[in-house]
């Protein structure tokens, strides 16, 4: 089945700095790669996502890449925010099936 | 437009007893998936249900399991509860099951004592 690796597991940068979070995975049929935010306490949001027919998609401060020969997708947050302190997610799936997720990336901007 | 609803919020039990978590999945959505999240770890999948029917299940034993109501509802049920089934278990629906963004409820937090 599908594995997916996130790195790093814990992120710590200054307000206003960018922040970047990698992911690989494994199977080379996966054609979806969102990413998700989990704040404190509160339930996984999706804030991103990407399709393989696609390198790079953009919204605001935030931007994903992929790399569909190396197996790689990232997230960049530009002017990183304290209120984008959380845990990040990565995850992949191929047609119809389930969500992989990585194991998450804990952001935490300091002002 | 209403999100996913679960519940109850938090629910307590003692070792060897029976769970039920329930889930309303956004109106329209027809695959319903459950995740535990255990404290600092993160979402692990499952049982995943689709049009009534159960599409995938994850590494967990035969005492997880769950179904979907033909109004896309779902319940998931844990038997013979054991201490470490203590965790925040997540539910969330997608439209479809093919490529669909989840969109998760606030989770069911169970506490086994």
């Amino acid at each position: 089945g599908e594995n997916v690796e996130q790195h790093p597991s814990t992120l710590s940068v200054q307000e206003g700095d960018s922040a970047v979070i990698k992911c690989t995975y494994s199977d080379s049929a996966s054609n979806y790669f969102p990413w998700y935010k989990q704040e404190l306490g509160k339930r996984p949001q999706l804030i991103i996502d990407i399709r393989s027919n696609v390198g790079e998609k953009k919204d605001q401060r935030i931007a994903v890449t992929l790399n569909k020969t190396a197996k790689h997708f990232s997230l960049h947050i530009t002017e990183t925010q304290p209120e984008d302190s959380a845990v990040y997610f990565c995850a992949a799936s191929k047609g119809y099936s389930t969500l992989t997720f990585g194991k998450g990336t804990m952001l935490l901007v300091s002002p | 437009e209403a999100g996913v609803t679960q519940s109850p919020t938090h629910l307590i039990k003692t070792r060897g007893q029976q769970a039920t978590l329930r889930c309303s999945p956004i109106s329209g959505h027809t695959s319903v998936y459950w995740y535990q999240q255990a404290l600092g770890l993160g979402l692990q999948f499952l049982l995943w249900y689709d049009e009534g029917e159960e599409r995938n299940r994850g590494n967990f034993p035969p005492r997880f399991s769950g179904r979907q109501f033909p109004n896309y509802s779902s319940e998931l049920n844990v038997n013979a509860l054991e201490l470490e089934d203590s965790a925040l278990y997540l539910c969330a629906s997608s439209l479809t099951g093919y490529n669909s963004p989840l969109h998760f409820g606030n989770g069911t937090r169970l506490t086994v004592t």
